[in-house]
């Protein structure tokens, strides 16, 4: 168990449709981290929040946003799905402050767009 | 650009030893994790090489060369457990992970 938790763990939904994934960071961890993985694109970096500020972006589309909320925990929105946004994402944190470069990833959220 | 190239695919026997290589290409470089995923898991961590040379974590070591880009992890006394797939990975900017295509490993009786 590594501490962070995320939910939804599945989510099956229609296109077009919008859905919110959340994550809970480690205790004390100021950094959460977004990733997709799909069988196509293995594990690709979305985004970073740090202390509430995104701190980076990678391949997010447009469609989808993220925050992270006075108590670090965050949340993912996808909206105007599509059948391409089928994935599995994960939530990851780390304890940024301490320039440690382990990360911390949850469970995961398996999306299924039907 | 920044890629890791890994083989995609190695196989073994149990109580063997494999070693799994990723080739590298980024514009700079803070050092090369190495994490474990079983199928439908999280990635997990097992280590990082900061510096050059080998980093050695019970059955699991990860080696790390600079000036060649390249590094590698090596597994011990395989066991069925250990069948899963290893991504290499760099750090990038605020420590957001650029991560390796993958090799699977499938460790047989």
């Amino acid at each position: 168990d590594s501490g962070v938790t995320q939910t939804p763990k599945h989510l099956i939904t229609a296109t077009g449709q919008r859905v919110t994934l959340r994550c809970s960071p480690r205790s004390g961890d100021l950094s959460v981290y977004w990733y997709q993985q799909s069988l196509d694109q293995g594990l690709q970096f979305l985004i970073q929040y740090y202390n509430g500020e995104e701190r980076a972006k990678g391949n997010i589309l447009e469609r989808f946003s993220a925050q992270q909320f006075p108590d670090l925990h965050s949340e993912l929105n996808l909206s105007s799905l599509e059948l391409g946004d089928s994935a599995l994402y994960f939530c990851a944190s780390a304890d940024t402050d301490r320039g440690t470069d382990t990360q911390y990833f949850g469970p995961g959220t398996r999306l299924t767009v039907l | 650009g920044q890629s890791l190239e890994q083989p995609s695919e190695v196989t073994a026997v149990e109580g063997a030893i494999v070693q799994i290589n990723c080739t590298y290409q980024t514009s700079g470089f803070y050092g090369l994790s190495w994490y474990q995923q079983h199928d439908g898991g999280a990635p997990t961590f097992l280590s990082y090489n900061g510096l050059d040379g080998l980093e050695e974590t019970g059955r699991f070591s990860s080696f790390l060369s600079r000036s060649d880009s390249y590094g590698y992890l090596l597994l011990q006394e395989l066991q069925m457990k250990d069948s899963a797939s290893y991504f290499c990975a760099v750090p990038r900017g605020f420590q957001k992970l650029v991560f390796g295509t993958g090799t699977r490993l499938l460790v047989s009786p």
